[in-house]
């Protein structure tokens, strides 16, 4: 079975540019979830989708960035315009349709903006 | 809020050491606990978990104990090998707020022969 896959491994960009990172789930996982590590620091909650409806998005930073997950299967996290400051290893992780189930990653993109 | 604190790496032990990678926290409720593992180029892996006080993960040689009263789970290993090299996070799982983990900052462990 495949894991979550995610793309690119690496985007390096310069402030202001736009970037999108596509995040495919395990096959039939409801649930979908962005994280972020900014560097030396702890990796931080995003958002969280189950199918396509976002069900809770209280960690995204601000509006700069646009999460989607149309048709409940890959999802999308736009970074628009892009800041220093939003460098970073961006994971995603899906898992089934319990709580307390496991949730499995990814292996992150890594964000530079210069 | 919940948090959870880790201690600071890198850590670098001989193969054969005893490991300890102290980990405390902050939380409302009763979280369920857990260690992540991510391996060089690959994603985060559950190691172990403990969803309630005085239960025991254990996993690949690795433990940790839910101690409540002292609000740690540490995590363990008797005799660490080269293998075991990787960044090991710390996390928790509120009883009371939705799906998200709550991680540490990480500890880099590097083994040597």
């Amino acid at each position: 079975e495949a894991g979550v896959t995610q793309f690119p491994s690496h985007s390096v960009i310069e402030k202001g540019q736009t970037v999108t990172l596509r995040c495919d789930p395990i096959s039939g996982h409801d649930n979908l979830y962005w994280y972020r590590r900014v560097m030396g620091k702890e990796i931080k909650f995003l958002l969280h989708f189950v199918k396509e409806s976002k069900q809770d998005e209280s960690g995204m930073p601000n509006n700069r960035f646009l999460a989607e997950r149309t048709g409940g299967t890959y999802s999308t996290l736009k970074v628009q315009p892009a800041e220093l400051e939003d460098s970073g290893v961006y994971f995603c992780a899906s898992s089934p349709g319990q709580r307390t189930n496991e949730q499995f990653f990814g292996p992150g993109t890594r964000l530079t903006v210069l | 809020g919940d948090s959870v604190t880790q201690m600071e790496g890198p850590v670098t032990l001989s193969e054969e050491a005893f490991l300890t990678i102290n980990c405390t926290y902050t939380a409302t409720g009763y979280p369920s606990l857990f260690w992540y593992v991510q391996y060089p180029g690959e994603g985060l892996q559950l190691l172990l978990k403990a969803t309630k006080a005085d239960d025991k993960g254990s996993n690949k040689g690795f433990e940790a104990t839910y101690r409540k009263e002292t609000t740690s789970f540490h995590l363990e290993k008797g005799s660490v090998q080269v293998s075991d090299s990787a960044v090991y996070f710390c996390a928790l799982k509120s009883s009371n707020s939705g799906y998200a983990l709550n991680f540490g900052k990480g500890t880099s462990l590097l083994v040597t022969p």
